[in-house]
């Protein structure tokens, strides 16, 4: 119940594009989604995050949607560029659970030029 | 700030040997994660700390691992003896409190064991 479930594993996409990354849940204590980015030989690093009394937040190119009845969420990268090839991870946690995050596998992320 | 800060940045090491990985976190965190990262297995948290004081170790995967946190500023992950299977790329992450969520995670230890 406590995993996270993301897809597609990888995705390339044109520039200027639109990359979508989904994850699911099963946990309904979750309450706080992020996602991270992380390029080749660092940490993942915050992106952006969302907690479920909202169905949507955007940053940005960046904008998570959030559906809560089927415990879903995803990324959306507007006008995708090369430098956002890089991979990208859901993440959740509840805060009942001492602030641990569960995280998604990954997805590798290629924007052609 | 300089960001959590991991040492040394890759280390080979032979089957047997004795490896120790640093972390420095972020001033004023009061969480500390142990990540370690595979293609197989993604991230898994192996040990976290809260003040100092271990908390959840249950993502250690063998006694061969050991981590200490005898400060704010300062954590250590231990592996003895190493084994091949323990390659991966280890990070440490830390957070602070109840404010913010956003964990921040070092550049990761390269670990090779030949």
């Amino acid at each position: 119940q406590q995993q996270v479930k993301q897809s597609p594993q990888s995705l390339i996409v044109q520039k200027g594009g639109i990359s979508i990354i989904n994850c699911a849940y099963e946990n309904t204590a979750f309450d706080y989604f992020p996602w991270y980015q992380q390029f080749p030989g660092k940490g993942p690093a915050l992106l952006i995050a969302i907690r479920p009394d909202v169905s949507e937040k955007k940053e940005g190119r960046f904008t998570i949607s959030f559906n809560k009845s089927a415990k879903q969420f995803s990324l959306h990268i507007m006008d995708s560029q090369p430098g956002d090839s890089a991979t990208y991870f859901c993440a959740a946690t509840s805060s009942g659970s001492a602030r641990q995050l569960t995280f998604g596998s990954g997805t590798q992320l290629t924007v052609l030029p | 700030d300089a960001g959590v800060i991991q040492s040394p940045r890759h280390e080979v090491t032979e089957m047997g040997q004795e490896v120790t990985l640093r972390c420095k976190p972020i001033s004023g965190h009061d969480y500390l994660f142990w990540y370690r990262q595979t293609m197989m297995r993604g991230l898994e948290l192996l040990i976290y700390f809260n003040n100092n004081v271990p908390i959840d170790d249950s993502g250690m995967p063998e006694d061969r691992f050991s981590a200490k946190m005898p400060n704010a500023s300062f954590s250590t992950l231990k592996i003895q003896p190493s084994e091949p299977r323990d390659s991966a790329v280890y990070f440490c992450a830390s957070s602070l409190g109840l404010r913010g969520y956003g964990y921040t995670f070092g550049s990761g230890t390269r670990l090779t064991v030949v």
